[in-house]
């Protein structure tokens, strides 16, 4: 298994443009995260789906942010407009309940 | 939410000492992860543990449920374990499946 795939590895965008990032889980996982860090705030959760539903959103800073789950191996988190206070690294991880967490390799944003 | 709490936040250590991570949580829980990341790299999962102690190499992890407390051992320190290690808790206790996270521990080892 390749682990848990996200793209783009690397994002550079100007202030106000949309911003997709993208996430494949692990094959058989039925949890999926999204999570941001930040050097100010360290690891912070955004979005949590189980079988595909999202179960707890409570962590989307603002309207700005939106995720989508449409299948079992796929999944976006869109910014738009994208603010240079996004500028973070974006990791996604996959789980099976709350066992073999794996996480992504990450997307560094950088909002200019 | 689970407040989670590491000491130290940084550490520098001589290659060769042994080096132990300290976590403490505010929540029952019933497992909990400690994660590495190296500068500018992803997240890797050392272990998982709800009970006891568990061994992988030169590093040990060991949790008192009933104290919420678990720490992090290396033995043996070598300049490769330089990297931020995390310790992460279910977001709201015992059945969550979400995690929420300590501040992390830079670990530098000098040669």
């Amino acid at each position: 298994d390749a682990g848990v795939i996200q793209s783009p590895r690397h994002e550079v965008t100007e202030m106000g443009q949309e911003v997709t990032l993208r996430c494949k889980p692990i094959s058989g996982h039925n949890s999926l995260f999204w999570y941001r860090q930040t050097m100010m705030r360290g690891l912070e959760l955004l979005i949590y789906f189980n079988n595909n539903v999202p179960i707890d959103d409570s962590g989307m800073p603002e309207d700005r942010f939106s995720a989508k789950m449409p299948n079992a191996s796929f999944s976006t988190l869109k910014i738009q407009p994208s603010e240079p206070r996004d500028s973070a690294v974006y990791f996604c991880a996959s789980s099976l309940d709350f066992y073999g967490y794996t996480f992504g390799s990450g997307t560094r944003l950088t909002v200019v | 939410k689970n407040e989670v709490e590491q000491s130290p936040q940084n550490l520098t250590a001589q290659e060769g000492e042994f080096i132990t991570i300290n976590c403490s949580y505010s929540v029952g829980i019933s497992a909990l992860h400690w994660l590495q990341q190296h500068p500018g790299g992803g997240i890797v999962s050392l272990f998982m543990l709800s009970s006891g102690k568990k061994k992988h190499g030169r590093l040990i992890a060991t949790i008192n449920i009933q104290e919420k407390h678990s720490s992090l051992h290396i033995t043996a320190s070598h300049p490769r374990d330089s990297a931020v290690y995390i310790c992460a808790v279910p977001y709201s206790g015992a059945g969550s499946y979400q995690l929420t996270f300590g501040k992390g521990t830079k670990l530098s080892v000098i040669p």
